[in-house]
């Protein structure tokens, strides 16, 4: 079972530019989320999802948009890439209702110089 | 709203001794508890979770924790560490309608010979 699958896994992006990170689940989970992780911060949620078409904002927001086109797929975009977003980056998933356990990606690295 | 924290952003333990994590949570309501672990360059995978069925919850790997709403703690341990235990350990709990998930800072275990 492939799960939840990131791409890519590795970026370098110069201050500026722009780019799109894919997540894909074949889990038919209805939630999925974005999470990006800092050392000694653990995991800050930037957005989810918690249906196809629907997406919400998380505690750290700014900088990204995201689209939930269809159900498997959830992406992150970075309009303007600045260093403060050099990162790793993990999808989760999981099923709707309370107490499921969330499912993640294997994480992309994202550096921005 | 929900939160946890983890006290002790680093332990280290000999082979063999036991393992104690801790973890304590903030919700106005019954919580649903994980405990997550991330090994270096990977994602975050389930070790366990507490869903109100049992006080007591064991996981893979030989690792258990007990919910003790007294104390609104969720502290994670095994009896006898493995070299294969360093690792990154998260705890976190879900919001009440289960489509946002809370991370700690996470607890790194580093075990010695």
């Amino acid at each position: 079972n492939a799960g939840v699958t990131q791409t890519p896994k590795f970026r370098v992006l110069k201050t500026g530019q722009s780019m799109t990170l894919l997540c894909a689940q074949d889990m038919n989970h209805e939630y999925m989320y974005w999470y990006r992780q800092d050392p000694g911060m653990g995991l800050r949620l930037i957005h989810y999802s918690v249906g196809e078409g629907t997406t919400a904002k998380g505690e750290v927001p700014d900088g990204y948009n995201v689209s939930r086109l269809k159900k498997q797929n959830f992406l992150l975009g970075l309009e303007s890439a600045a260093p403060s977003q050099t990162s790793v980056y993990f999808c989760a998933s999981s099923y709707w209702g309370t107490g499921n356990t969330i499912y993640f990606g294997e994480g992309s690295w994202l550096t921005v110089v | 709203a929900q939160s946890v924290t983890q006290l002790g952003s680093h332990v280290s333990v000999s082979e063999g001794a036991l393992v104690l994590l801790r973890c304590n949570y903030s919700s106005s309501v019954p919580p649903y508890l994980f405990w997550y672990v991330q090994y270096p360059n990977q994602g975050l995978q389930l070790l366990l979770k507490y869903t109100s069925a049992a006080t007591l919850v064991k996981g893979i790997n030989g690792f258990e924790a007990e919910f003790k709403k007294s104390e609104t703690s969720f502290h994670l341990t095994k009896p006898s560490a493995h070299m294969s235990d360093a690792a990154e350990y998260f705890c976190a709990v879900s919001s009440m309608a289960g489509n946002q998930f809370y991370f700690g800072t996470g607890t790194s275990l580093t075990v010695i010979p």
